[in-house]
């Protein structure tokens, strides 16, 4: 079946603009995440949603970052004036709850360039 | 704090050889440990899953073991071929009140030389 889908692929943007990043995680998926991986930071989680449930917020780095999960599926990080510190590849992730397995399935990534 | 570390961040062996891959990790209240693949500009591929109450779990080549209460896995690959050049990435999912994150390592760069 279809995996983890993110769009666009690639971003440029000018620094102080705004940019949205889309996630369309694999059907079905009940939990959805959204990571950042930049160069010497590693992989970061940002926020984390489970059904209906209030997203766990507690990786976003500041008040510039935001995202939503409409009809519990399509997830968009939005990214408010952007920083050059905000370039990074973000990564969207999606897991069926079985127990405690949640293993997470992850999409090819937005690379992110803030100019 | 859990953290995890990977030894070594890069490795170059010649196709054939059997080679091991290495994580460490702080804290053993874990759920569950997830190894995966990432190949250069793409996302990450899971290659296999240990819960918490298992010791290791195989996929064709592959060996993944876990000893929870030292804090350490390993990731075996058997035969490696020019195919299996990646980076390794391991990450643990921590026992935390509403935690669903994993907690990644910064990698092992894995080359494998015809």
């Amino acid at each position: 079946g279809a995996g983890v889908s993110q769009s666009p692929s690639n971003k440029v943007t000018e620094k102080g603009k705004d940019v949205e990043l889309r996630c369309d995680p694999i059907s079905g998926h009940t939990a959805l995440y959204w990571y950042r991986q930049s160069l010497g930071q590693g992989l970061e989680f940002l926020i984390y949603f489970q059904g209906n449930s209030a997203p766990d917020k507690s990786g976003l780095p500041s008040d510039r970052f935001s995202a939503e999960r409409t009809g519990g599926s399509v997830s968009t990080l939005t990214i408010q004036r952007t920083q050059q510190e905000d370039s990074a590849v973000y990564l969207c992730a999606s897991s069926l709850q079985q127990g405690t397995r949640y293993e997470q399935y992850f999409g090819p990534g937005t690379r992110l360039t803030v100019t | 704090k859990q953290e995890v570390t990977q030894i070594p961040a890069a490795l170059s062996v010649p196709e054939g050889e059997n080679l091991v891959l290495n994580c460490s990790f702080t804290d053993s209240a874990i759920y569950n440990l997830q190894w995966f693949r990432q190949d250069p500009g793409k996302g990450l591929t899971s290659l296999l899953l240990i819960q918490s109450s298992q010791r290791e779990q195989t996929s064709g080549r592959l060996n993944a073991s876990l000893d929870k209460s030292s804090g350490r896995s390993t990731l075996y690959i058997a035969a490696s071929q020019p195919g299996d050049s990646a980076t390794y990435l391991c990450a643990v999912r921590p026992v935390l009140s509403g935690a669903q994150k994993l907690v990644f390592g910064q990698g092992t760069r894995l080359t494998i030389n015809p």
